[in-house]
């Protein structure tokens, strides 16, 4: 069972537009998402973060927004740069591990 | 650079073989955590440590084990190996060991079964 899922495994956006990437979860207890920037054979990047207690945390070009009532979670990259171009992973947990439940991820290409 | 340290970058064993993965936390984490990526999958969670004492189990094989030593460094063993272990590890690290600590990765062990 899939508790994280990131249903689009693409995106292609142009240089300079937004990039929106979306997450939706099944397990209600999730309390933390995060997301993460991953290139082939390195380790994921941390991006940002928010709290079950948030609607909306900012840093820099990055936002992340959370429904908690459509179990549904989405990163905004503004402005996107061709060095944006990755995979992003969603990423939650619960409670009192910090173990991190990922979704598939999406590979996000920026064009010049 | 994250901080977490993992060696080996690379190897290659054969079947049936005993291989251990090393991983040094970022400075001041108590936390460690082993992850799997294999071609097919996505990153599935192995194990967690917190301040040398398991803190959660993941899908994590019998054949496979872990600790994290006094000085929080952690090693995982990965024994009777198949070709399908054939994977990317990656060690990660926290400062504390519940959900809304940011979670940190190594750039991985590359195991490579012939």
């Amino acid at each position: 069972d899939q508790q994280v899922k990131q249903n689009s495994p693409s995106l292609s956006v142009q240089e300079g537009r937004i990039s929106i990437l979306n997450c939706d979860y099944t397990n209600s207890m999730f309390d933390y998402f995060l997301w993460y920037k991953k290139y082939p054979a390195e380790g994921p990047t941390f991006l940002i973060s928010i709290s079950s207690i948030k609607d909306k945390n900012e840093d820099g070009r990055f936002t992340v927004f959370l429904n908690k009532s459509a179990k549904h979670l989405s990163l905004h990259i503004v402005p996107s740069q061709p060095g944006d171009s990755a995979v992003y992973f969603c990423a939650a947990s619960e409670g009192n591990t910090g173990k991190l439940i990922f979704g598939q991820g999406t590979t996000l290409q920026v064009k010049p | 650079d994250s901080g977490v340290t993992q060696t080996p970058k690379h190897l290659i064993t054969a079947t049936g073989q005993r291989v251990t993965l090393r991983c040094s936390p970022r400075s001041g984490d108590l936390s460690v955590y082993w992850y799997q990526q294999s071609l097919d999958q996505g990153l599935q969670f192995l194990i967690q440590y917190y301040n040398g004492e398991e803190r959660a189990k993941g899908n994590i094989l019998e054949r496979f084990s872990a600790q994290q030593f006094p000085d929080l460094h952690s090693e995982l063993n990965l024994s009777s190996l198949e070709l399908g272990d054939s994977a990317l590890y990656f060690c990660a690290s926290s400062l504390g060991g519940n959900s809304g600590n940011t979670i940190y990765f190594g750039e991985g062990s590359w195991l490579t079964v012939v």
